[in-house]
């Protein structure tokens, strides 16, 4: 079963940016993937965001805001959520997915902004 | 509005059995696949289980295959979990998740119920 690593915590002011990771195993290529990004505040169940598999084929989902936003970084095998503009509202834990046989979920970062 | 609502979670002994359901609302059930994702306490989320939109294909993760199985009912918009042989670790919140195709794809889950809590103990 593949793992994607993302940090356990990263944390931001309002207003700025936050840039959470999701790295895939070496021998897994980010670019041969699509991977979707959810977002969970306590309490609440997974919300989806977005996904992102390349500049032509991304999705955001219903009413999620355009500061969020995906990309990769190929050189370090790496899928990123930016959400830029920080809000109080965006602490939450934030879960990266993808499928190379079957549904892989990162272990999650909590977001905190300070 | 989509509304999925899970029912059916409880306490439950090891090597026992319960059967979750997930009732769907505002939107047509039959047209798109359906999924169990499971989140044990204070830890990340697992996905466990998908199906087709007809019900003619499922999916399982390897921790719960053989154990579980999915289904659906499309005459009543409800989805079930039915969950034998439980262990401690099969502890967790289980959410149903739509998926936003009919076919058990790569593609995302985009709407969650609030999830149902099921507890493995003696």
């Amino acid at each position: 079963q593949p793992v994607l690593t993302q940090p356990p915590s990263s944390s931001a002011s309002p207003g700025e940016s936050a840039r959470l990771t999701c790295t895939l195993p070496s021998d897994i290529n980010v670019g041969s993937y699509k991977i979707f990004w959810y977002q969970q505040k306590p309490g609440s169940p997974p919300r989806y965001l977005l996904h992102y598999y390349s500049d032509s084929d991304k999705g955001q989902g219903s009413g999620v805001p355009s500061r969020f936003s995906g990309s990769k970084d190929a050189s370090a095998n790496t899928a990123i959520l930016l959400i830029s503009g920080l809000q109080s509202e965006d602490e939450a834990d934030y879960y990266c997915m993808f499928w190379p046989s079957n549904v892989v979920f990162g272990g999650g970062t909590k977001l905190t902004v300070l | 509005e989509v509304q999925l609502l899970e029912s059916g979670g409880g306490l439950v002994q090891p090597g026992g059995s319960l059967r979750v359901s997930c009732a769907a609302s505002g939107f047509t059930f039959s047209n798109y696949a359906m999924t169990w994702v499971r989140q044990a306490p204070g830890k990340g989320l697992e996905w466990v289980s998908a199906i087709s939109d007809s019900g003619g294909n499922t999916y399982y993760a390897d921790s719960v295959k053989g154990r579980f199985t999915i289904s659906r009912d499309n005459s009543k918009n409800t989805l079930y979990l039915q969950m034998n042989s439980l262990r401690a670790d099969d502890t967790a919140v289980y959410y149903c998740a739509k998926f936003n195709t009919a076919l058990v794809v790569v593609a995302a889950f985009d709407h969650w119920g609030q999830g149902t809590l099921v507890t493995v103990s003696s």
